[in-house]
């Protein structure tokens, strides 16, 4: 199992840009979520999806798009990139019944100028 | 809503010493609590959790952590760490059941640093 990849690793884009954070999971995971880590605010949940075809909102949803076609993928839209969408974005993944662990990404570090 | 406290940013500690991160929530009926730890520049991986039974939970690398539910606190312990234990350190409590899943609420985060 490759657990959950995100790609790319590091990206840098101009203010107005748009582009897609990638999430997999190989692990039949109904729930998957997209985190921001700051410094000095831990991780916040952006957007979260309980299975293909169903997504919500997390604590910090503006700017960013998500969808879920499909068990495996999870992608993160940023329609218009902003100097404060810089950040550190992790992709996660875990069974929805009961307690199940969080699997994570090893992250995407998005640099907006 | 949960909320969870960790109020110490950074920690530095020397190698062999014991060192304790401190974690805060906000009360609640019943609690799910966890640790994560995150190696430089590589994603969280689970450390320990609490769900319930003995308040005492031991996890991976050594670490142990206590659930004390009147004082609201879940406090990380190591009796001695070494360089590798170098990293941040998460406390997480997990919400209440909504829209079909529970979610979970993050600290701001520890920075253990272990010098030599």
């Amino acid at each position: 199992n490759a657990g959950v990849t995100q790609t790319p690793k590091f990206q840098v884009l101009k203010t107005g840009q748009s582009m897609t954070l990638q999430c997999a999971q190989d692990m039949n995971h109904e729930y998957m979520s997209w985190y921001r880590q700051d410094p000095g605010m831990g991780l916040r949940l952006i957007h979260y999806s309980v299975g293909a075809g169903i997504t919500d909102q997390g604590e910090v949803p503006n700017g960013y798009n998500v969808s879920r076609s499909t068990t495996e993928d999870f992608p993160l839209r940023l329609l218009s990139a902003a100097p404060s969408q810089t950040s550190v974005y992790f992709c996660a993944s875990k069974r929805t019944s009961g307690y199940n662990e969080q699997f994570f990404g090893p992250g995407t570090r998005l640099t907006v100028l | 809503a949960q909320s969870v406290t960790q109020l110490d940013s950074q920690v530095p500690v020397f190698e062999e010493a014991p060192v304790e991160l401190r974690c805060n929530y906000s009360s609640s009926v019943s609690v799910y609590l966890f640790w994560y730890v995150q190696y430089p520049n590589q994603g969280l991986q689970l450390l320990l959790k609490y769900l319930s039974g003995s308040t005492l939970v031991k996890g991976i690398n050594g670490f142990e952590a206590e659930f004390n539910k009147s004082q609201t606190s879940f406090h990380l312990r190591k009796p001695s760490v070494h360089i590798s234990d170098t990293a941040e350190y998460f406390c997480a409590v997990r919400e209440g059941y909504t829209s079909g899943t529970y979610k979970y609420i993050f600290g701001t985060g520890t920075r253990l640093k272990v010098l030599a």
